[in-house]
């Protein structure tokens, strides 16, 4: 079944302590982008990659590092969180050409105290 | 990059039929025209998606003009269901970053 598989679902965490949120395709797809969610404020991006080792910022990129070191996995990195991480993260996945539908995972409710 | 414009709102009552119009009027000939809401509390979901033609799925109906320069998502019976916000993006092409705007919030009066 073709996916993109978040983990974890839910994390809470202190301040400063390093944490990462995995996230991994199986369909082969190019293109994957992180996203946060606030109340009020819509999907902002965070980062975004176009292959592997091909890394952009979008919006929001401050706090946050990605690797897509394998074409189905791009982790997002919080070296040092701070409350204001506290959100609803997707990741997605897509083909380039826009030719197929992007596939979002279910999302990582992360908790920042 | 390519822009959207969509109604900030939308209101339906249930059972009737919808239609979600989208501007993109800088459309280049390689962006396909894509559709995905998104239900309070959870994440995106795909709806449809198209380049030139028509589309139809289960969920919904994908109008594209002929320029290119509009497009309409038709929702045949609107349901409780479909409250949700409904993003239309131009993606591929000369858009290599799928963005969400602001979406149109459609509410759905019973």
């Amino acid at each position: 079944e073709a996916q993109v598989t978040q983990n974890p679902r839910y994390l809470i965490t202190v301040t400063g302590k390093k944490l990462t949120v995995t996230c991994s395709q199986n369909m082969n797809h190019e293109y994957m982008s992180w996203y946060r969610q606030d109340p009020g404020l819509g999907l902002r991006q965070i980062y975004y990659s176009m292959n592997v080792e091909v890394t952009d910022k979008g919006d929001v990129p401050e706090g946050y590092k990605v690797s897509r070191k394998e074409k189905r996995n791009f982790p997002l990195i919080l070296e040092s969180p701070s409350p204001n991480q506290t959100s609803l993260y997707f990741c997605a996945s897509s083909r380039l050409t826009g030719r197929d539908r992007a596939f979002f995972g279910q999302g990582t409710r992360l908790t920042v105290v | 990059d390519a822009k959207t414009t969509q109604p900030n709102s939308m209101e339906s009552n249930e059972e009737e039929p919808v239609h979600l119009p989208c501007n993109h009027s800088t459309i280049s000939g390689t962006d396909y025209i894509h559709w995905y809401r998104q239900l309070p509390s959870q994440g995106p979901e795909y709806v449809i998606h198209g380049l030139t033609s028509n589309v139809n799925n289960r969920m919904a109906s994908l109008a594209i003009a002929e320029d290119r320069k509009s497009s309409t998502l038709i929702l045949h019976r609107a349901t409780l269901r479909d409250a949700a916000v409904y993003y239309c993006i131009l993606y591929g092409g000369s858009q290599g970053n799928l963005i969400f705007g602001k979406g149109t919030k459609l509410s759905v009066k019973p």
